[in-house]
Parts: C-alpha cells; structure tokens; sequence
C-alpha cells in the first residue's frame, strides 16, 4: 500500500469553526509532512513531524495546530481561519533521509467563507 | 540552504514533440533532486530521482532526466509528448536543516500539450 489518504477532499468553513483535516499512511514511513499550495504556487511546507514529534514549524499562525496521535495519522486542527487561508492542503509522508521521495495524498480543498 | 530554479513557467509542445522542461539546482553538497507531476486538484506524483550512481535516470511515464554536475542542472525529458502528459511539474532537491529533512520545490513548469 503507498498511498497517503486525505479526508475530507473539501472542506467549506466560517471564520468561526472549528474543523479537522485528517492523513493516513500505511508505508511505515516515519517522517509525515502538512504542505499549503495556492493556485499556480508550488506546495509550501508547513509542518514536519519526525517519529510522532513535530520537528520543524515554518512560523505558521497559531490558528493551524497540528497533531500526530500515532506514526500512522496526521492531524491539522483549524480554528479562526481568514479568507487567505483558502488553498489546497497537502499531507505527505516520507522514509528518514535526504535520498527518498515523498508519497502525497490527494489533498483537501478548504475554503474559507 | 540548497534550491532549485525552474526556467519558463509555461512550456506549449505538440503532441508527439520532444519535452524539455529545465531545472538548475545550487547547492553546496551532493544533491538529491527529484521531479514531481502535479495533475489539477490532485496531490504530487514521483516521476524520478537522482541520489548517487548513473547521471541519467529514467522514470515512470516515459520521463527520464540527466544530472550534470559541470551545468548544475537536471532537465527533465521525454522524446514524444503525450496529451495526457499536460500536468504541471516541480523540480525538487532535499534540504537539511536544524529540524530535519524537507523537500524544497521550484517554481514549476505548467505543460501544454497542442493536438
């Protein structure tokens, strides 16, 4: 199994919510990723977590909170987002080590109303 | 820090024309570059990558690429362009920093495929 799976694939929420984008991988991998892309734009990473702990944070807002309850699952809570927050968020997961690839999901769509 | 550049976000060939789709890369050790397919509203897809050994690799698709350290760069290819083949593609390398690992993406490179 290499698939990475992503749910919800779209998400519509209020600026007051409170929602939840949820990643799975099966790979064994040990290094799980939360990329941001808007449109045109190449993925930006938000998160890295190493062994269930998160190991880099790209100053993202305070309003995106990851998680990472076992080495199978990923969390990104959302609370309070803007507008601008609209885009496609990306989960990916990868072996340790510089020479391998990531697996991607297929991403969320959120929009921000 | 280690990063790629894409040059031309936009490449417009003929179904059946050779691809060429341009990456240089900077860094100041060995690198280990990759190239990532992006279909519309789907995740990233693997197409190839080079870590150490042959300098001409070959992945899925059709799609091969040649790492050539004296140019810094690792252009990406395919001798007959398909219409499937219309996706967008990022050139990546890995990054390590005091965190750990992380891929950094170029700019990507939107491909056309004329009929």
């Amino acid at each position: 199994d290499t698939e990475v799976t992503q749910t919800p694939k779209h998400l519509v929420m209020g600026m007051t919510n409170k929602k939840s984008l949820k990643c799975e991988q099966h790979m064994g991998h040990r290094a799980m990723y939360w990329y941001k892309q808007k449109a045109k734009k190449p993925p930006e990473l938000m998160f890295v977590y190493s062994y269930e702990k998160l190991s880099i944070n790209e100053s993202v807002p305070s309003r995106f909170s990851p998680e990472c309850p076992n080495s199978s699952l990923l969390n990104l809570h959302l609370h309070a987002l803007q507008p601008e927050d609209s885009a496609l968020y990306l989960c990916a997961s990868s072996s340790q080590g510089m020479n391998t690839e990531a697996f991607f999901g297929q991403g969320t769509r959120l929009t921000v109303v | 820090a280690q990063s790629v550049t894409q040059l031309g976000s936009h490449v417009s060939v003929s179904e059946g024309a050779l691809v060429l789709l341009r990456c240089n890369y900077s860094s100041s050790v060995p690198p280990y570059l990759f190239w990532y397919v992006q279909y519309p509203n789907q995740g990233l897809q693997l197409l190839l990558k080079y870590t150490t050994g042959a300098t001409l690799v070959k992945g899925i698709n059709g799609f091969e690429a040649e790492f050539k350290k004296s140019e810094t760069s690792f252009h990406l290819t395919k001798p007959s362009a398909h219409m499937s083949d219309a996706a967008e593609y990022f050139c990546a390398v890995s990054d390590l920093g005091t965190g750990g690992f992380k891929t950094i993406f170029g700019a990507g490179t939107r491909l056309f495929v004329k009929a």
